[in-house]
């Protein structure tokens, strides 16, 4: 496709699940990243992939969180025994050399 | 470290009149500077973006704002508002390379109410 895709758009779990988000970005973007948009925190940066490679893995919340991206391509970001307070929109944004981010339509994730 | 201060949670216009949202910036290094628009249920879209080129940005939907290096600012304007402008504006920040390592710091955020 044209633009960045995640997926599921929708995810509802139960609390202490594991779950995992997908972002397809833009053909031929080196760079991914993953935001956090909850009503309390506003948007915030997770993580950011230079091809496969994360340089600074801080900005993940906790050490339930993981990130990984595979043949420059598609990521994933991975989160463990789900708590209530980790219910909010996850972002993906991929960019090229040209260092617009473009983002995806997100994924809600409720933890119930 | 960088930063995005947005003032006004919520603006209120009537259609027809001028939209200004404003965004005042700290950072450590000459920023890029970017203002994005998000509708109900959507992603992020870019509006526009400075990136050290003219003070001056034009984006899309008639929306520009202006790079004051003296003032911080970096507000965003549109002449006439217009119904479909209603929604969430974010103001970003971030390190020359446009995000790298640090990726887009944003502000909280303005919601814009369009009034018939």
């Amino acid at each position: 496709g044209a633009g960045v895709s995640q997926s599921p758009s929708n995810k509802v779990t139960e609390k202490g699940k594991d779950v995992e988000l997908r972002c397809d970005p833009i053909s031929g973007h080196t760079a991914l990243y993953w935001y956090r948009q909850s009503l309390g925190q506003g948007l915030e940066f997770l993580i950011y992939f230079q091809g496969n490679s994360a340089p600074d893995k801080s900005g993940l919340p906790s050490d339930r969180f993981s990130a990984e991206r595979t043949g420059g391509s598609v990521s994933t970001l991975t989160i463990q025994r789900t708590q209530q307070e980790d219910s909010a929109v996850y972002l993906c944004a991929s960019s090229s050399a040209r260092n617009e981010q473009f983002f995806g339509p997100g994924t809600r994730l409720t933890v119930l | 470290a960088q930063s995005v201060t947005q003032l006004g949670s919520h603006v209120s216009v009537s259609e027809g009149a001028l939209v200004l949202l404003r965004c005042n910036y700290s950072s450590s290094v000459p920023p890029y500077l970017f203002w994005y628009v998000q509708y109900p249920n959507q992603g992020l879209q870019l509006l526009l973006k400075y990136t050290s080129a003219a003070t001056l940005v034009k984006g899309i939907n008639g929306f520009e704002a202006e790079f004051k290096k003296s003032e911080t600012s970096f507000h965003l304007t549109k002449p006439s508002a217009h119904m479909s402008d209603a929604a969430e504006y974010f103001c970003a920040v971030s390190a020359p390379s446009g995000g790298g390592a640090d990726g887009l710091t944003f502000g909280k955020g303005t919601h814009l109410i369009i009034q018939p």
